[in-house]
């Protein structure tokens, strides 16, 4: 089983459509969890971080179940220019994050 | 702040040719970098730690002899691919973390993208 695990899509969502991904990790010490977004040939970008109580930046709302060992992004409005791959990081043994295969995103006009 | 810069940011060499990619953080100190490599449609792949002053610790599968990764500075650490063959043209990207950050974040540099013929 992979440590970080996530549907790779292409999701493929209208413009102003509400879109959510989910991803699952198997290291239950696990403490801290991000998304980033990455665009086609370009690094990792930090979208946000996810905490426990859940968190929102703007069109963008994070969850965290550490029961079930998954964390969500959920994005309403959906814009042209959030079409990108969106990867799920969790830090594993040794404190290392360890990255998703991403969940591309592609939203349409 | 928080910036980390890698070059060059595209090489094409021939195979049997080694090719060293250097990674920078420009405004802080990072006692910590770190180097990814990524194939198309795939996820990032840690291939190394890489600690200042100190010797880099390889992932499972990943040949030391063959990566040779020096972290001589805390702002500057370089990874050189020897003996370079079209197996291993890929998309390096590097990571850095800031030594006075007491979180996880790593900064990404903006990747170089190997080609080997």
């Amino acid at each position: 089983r992979k440590e970080v695990e996530q549907d790779p899509g292409p999701f493929n969502v209208p413009e102003g459509a509400t879109v959510a991904f989910n991803c699952t990790y198997s290291n239950s010490a696990s403490q801290s969890f991000f998304w980033y977004r990455q665009d086609c040939r370009k690094e990792p970008k930090l979208l946000m971080s996810v905490y426990s109580s859940g968190n929102e930046d703007g069109r963008f709302t994070a969850q965290l179940n550490r029961a079930s060992q998954y964390i969500s992004l959920l994005i309403r409005d959906s814009k042209l220019s959030d079409s990108a791959t969106y990867l799920c990081v969790v830090n594993g043994a040794g404190n290392m994050l360890t990255f998703g295969g991403g969940t591309r995103l592609m939203v349409k006009p | 702040g928080a910036v980390v810069s890698q070059h060059p940011s595209w090489v094409i060499c021939k195979s049997g040719t080694s090719v060293k990619i250097e990674c920078r953080s420009l405004d802080f100190q990072a006692t910590t970098m770190f180097w990814y490599r990524q194939f198309p449609k795939q996820s990032l792949m840690l291939m190394a730690t890489s600690n200042e002053g100190s010797k880099a610790t390889y992932e499972q599968g990943v040949e030391k002899d063959k990566f040779l990764i020096n972290h001589a500075s805390l702002t500057l650490s370089t990874l050189t691919v020897t003996s370079a063959h079209p197996e291993d043209s890929s998309f390096y990207i590097c990571s850095a973390r800031d030594r006075r950050d007491g979180g996880l974040e790593q900064y990404f540099g903006p990747g170089t993208r190997l080609t080997v013929t």
